[in-house]
């Protein structure tokens, strides 16, 4: 069983250009998290998504970030006009069910903005 | 509010000498409390989680943690380091409201020395 999946590792965006980062979760699972790890910090987190449905973007900032979870494909964190600050890497977990104790990590996002 | 505090940003052992890492936990209710690791440019792995049945949790690579809850602590250990070791390490509080979002400190970089 493939683990979560997330592409591209490593992505370098200059200032004003939109970033698209992809999330696969685990087989059989449809609860997909996005976390966001500052450099030196611990992760913080952005949005919760079922398929089709954002049930918490609590996380979120309010302008130029998106997600989105749909019925057939990999979960999309979508940044508009990139900035320096998100410079980060960008995790994603994914859980069987919402109250499964445990989340599975993917092996990250690096956001690098020039 | 639920939170974790891990009282040291670094700590530095010797190669064969024990490990403990602190942290410390807030909540108005029995929390969920997961110890995760994180290698240079890598991914989060989980190491244990505490879901309300034993105190003493044990994980893999050798490392067990104890919940106490007249300490609210959940302080990870290891009776002896290994070079392979060194990492960042995250003591993580699962919410328990619809999300079951987790809450991660601040982290806690180990160095193992020869």
């Amino acid at each position: 069983n493939a683990g979560v999946m997330q592409n591209p590792r490593h992505l370098v965006r200059r200032r004003g250009q939109e970033a698209r980062l992809r999330c696969s979760p685990m087989k059989g699972h449809s609860h997909v998290y996005w976390y966001r790890q500052l450099p030196e910090e611990g992760l913080k987190f952005m949005v919760y998504l079922q398929k089709e449905n954002i049930i918490d973007e609590s996380g979120m900032p309010k302008e130029r970030f998106s997600a989105e979870f749909p019925k057939e494909g990999p979960s999309i964190l979508r940044i508009q006009q990139v900035v320096r600050g998100d410079s980060a890497a960008y995790f994603c977990a994914s859980s069987p069910e919402v109250s499964s104790y445990e989340q599975y990590f993917g092996p990250g996002t690096r956001l690098t903005v020039t | 509010a639920q939170s974790v505090t891990q009282l040291d940003s670094h700590v530095s052992v010797s190669e064969g000498t024990p490990v403990l890492l602190r942290c410390n936990y807030s909540s108005s209710y029995s929390p969920s409390l997961f110890w995760y690791v994180q290698h240079p440019n890598k991914g989060l792995q989980l190491l244990l989680k505490y879901t309300s049945a034993a105190t003493l949790v044990k994980g893999i690579n050798g490392f067990e943690a104890e919940f106490k809850k007249s300490e609210t602590s959940f302080h990870l250990t290891k009776p002896s380091a290994h070079m392979s070791d060194a990492a960042e390490y995250f003591c993580v509080v699962r919410l328990m409201d619809s999300s079951y979002k987790l809450i991660f400190g601040s982290g806690t970089r180990l160095l193992v020395r020869p």
